[in-house]
């Protein structure tokens, strides 16, 4: 079963508006963190927020925001004001436990029109 | 956040040839990632790389093939050996630091 779930292939959203990506996620270990990148076409992959299982806020950072619903075992990105520099791949992924390997999402291409 | 260096961005390489790439961080780090993104693809780990022992591989990845170094707390390299065309890929280092996971620059090999 895929642990990590982006069911978005592609977003589109015009600037300076706000643009949800979607995320769900599998796992039975009560400690795991939720992160989200960001990849250009440059290739490097640029973090962007975390959230882990027991933060008891959402987290944020900047224009980004996680949308952490546990209950459904989603981790939604949340993108206000977009710009046109924020047309990239994103992924989810997901880390179980300390120091463990992350396992990524297929990943969401959002394009950003003037 | 970690600085990562990562060296090279990008290669060309002739099929049955051997790269060597290079990751440095800015912290001392108990466990360095490696990881592939296939064109298109998402990215897969290939192995863990722990200081003064053996890489722990991920399954369908091999010490012959991808043999990994982690000489000290701030420095590994990975090397692709004997090259083909399916290896061209984006080959990625990682490190965690403070819960959060950092990525290098990434390096964008091409064998032909």
């Amino acid at each position: 079963a895929q642990k990590i779930t982006q069911t978005q292939p592609g977003m589109f959203v015009q600037e300076k508006e706000a643009v949800t990506l979607d995320c769900t996620y599998d796992t039975s270990d009560p400690s795991y963190g939720l992160f989200w990148y960001k990849q250009p076409s440059s290739g490097e992959m640029i973090f962007l927020i975390y959230q882990g299982s027991y933060d008891q806020q959402n987290a944020t950072e900047g224009r980004y925001s996680l949308n952490f619903q546990k209950a459904r075992k989603s981790a939604n990105l949340v993108i206000s004001a977009s710009q046109l520099g924020d047309s990239a791949m994103y992924f989810c992924a997901m880390r179980e436990g300390d120091f463990q390997k992350l396992v990524f999402g297929t990943g969401t291409r959002l394009l950003v029109s003037p | 956040s970690a600085v990562i260096s990562q060296k090279p961005s990008r290669d060309i390489c002739q099929r049955g040839t051997s790269l060597t790439i290079q990751c440095q961080v800015d912290s001392q780090v108990t466990m360095m990632f490696w990881y592939r993104q296939q064109p298109g693809q998402s990215l897969t780990l290939i192995a863990t790389a722990n200081q003064g022992s053996e890489a722990t591989y991920e399954s369908g990845f091999v010490i012959d093939k991808f043999p990994i170094s982690r000489p000290n707390l701030t420095f590994s390299t990975l090397t692709v050996s004997n090259m083909s065309p399916e290896d061209s890929s984006i080959y990625l280092c990682s490190v965690e630091l403070w819960r959060e996971a950092f990525f290098g620059q990434g390096t964008r090999l091409t064998v032909v």
